[in-house]
């Protein structure tokens, strides 16, 4: 079993819809959870980061935790042909040196 | 500001060869991590060099070495290559925090593929 599941899409969705990514992890000494977007022949991007549960936003971005159910969130809103690209939800545990466990990523097309 | 500069961009070499990708972090950073991506898969965690050393490594073979230069630039080194080790290679840079996570800014990758 992999320690961080997110399901792989392909999620297609019409421009102005709202966006709901999610991933699983099994590893509850995670306590920094984040997103990256990863464009076409592109490295990742960090879009979100959150320490411990709670949610966080930023712009049409929203972040969830639930630590109690290992289960993180990403919504978008407003979802626009820009936002089409890979998800990958990323975890860690704390300490400076940190090695980052990443999910497959969900692979997201926003039609106009 | 450059950010991470990974070079070269794509690479193809033959099964049981070796080969040698570079990286220079981003200004300010002072950690480098490598991460191996295959087609359709997330980033895999290779190893993290910080002050010249190897600090954490993840699942993979001695094939897989690294270096980490006095002006944080690093190299990743794949000997024996097999056709199992095509993949995008990721160079992420951070700056290690005593307390808290250095998040990660990641290069566009080298495209590597065996043949």
């Amino acid at each position: 079993q992999k320690e961080v599941e997110q399901d792989p899409g392909p999620l297609s969705v019409p421009e102005g819809a709202i966006v709901s990514l999610n991933c699983t992890y099994s590893n509850s000494a995670f306590q920094y959870f984040m997103w990256y977007r990863q464009y076409s022949r592109k490295g990742p991007e960090l879009l979100m980061y959150t320490y411990s549960s709670g949610n966080k936003e930023d712009g049409r971005f929203t972040a969830q935790v639930d630590k109690s159910s290992k289960y993180i969130s990403l919504f978008i809103r407003d979802s626009q042909p820009s936002d089409s690209a890979t998800y990958l939800c990323a975890m860690t545990n704390s300490g400076g040196y940190q090695k980052v466990t990443f999910g497959t990523g969900t692979k997201l097309q926003v039609i106009p | 500001d450059a950010g991470v500069t990974q070079s070269p961009t794509h690479l193809i070499k033959t099964r049981g060869q070796q080969v040698t990708l570079r990286c220079s972090p981003k200004s300010g950073h002072d950690t480098v991590s490598w991460y191996q991506q295959a087609l359709g898969q997330g980033p895999q965690f290779i190893f993290q060099y910080y002050e010249e050393e190897e600090r954490q490594r993840g699942n993979f073979p001695d094939r897989f070495s690294g270096h980490q230069f006095p002006n944080y630039s690093s190299e990743l080194n794949v000997n024996a290559l097999l056709l199992g080790d095509s993949a995008l290679y990721l160079c992420a840079s951070s700056l290690a925090l005593r307390d808290s996570v250095g998040t990660l800014h990641f290069g566009n990758g080298t495209r590597l593929t065996v043949t």
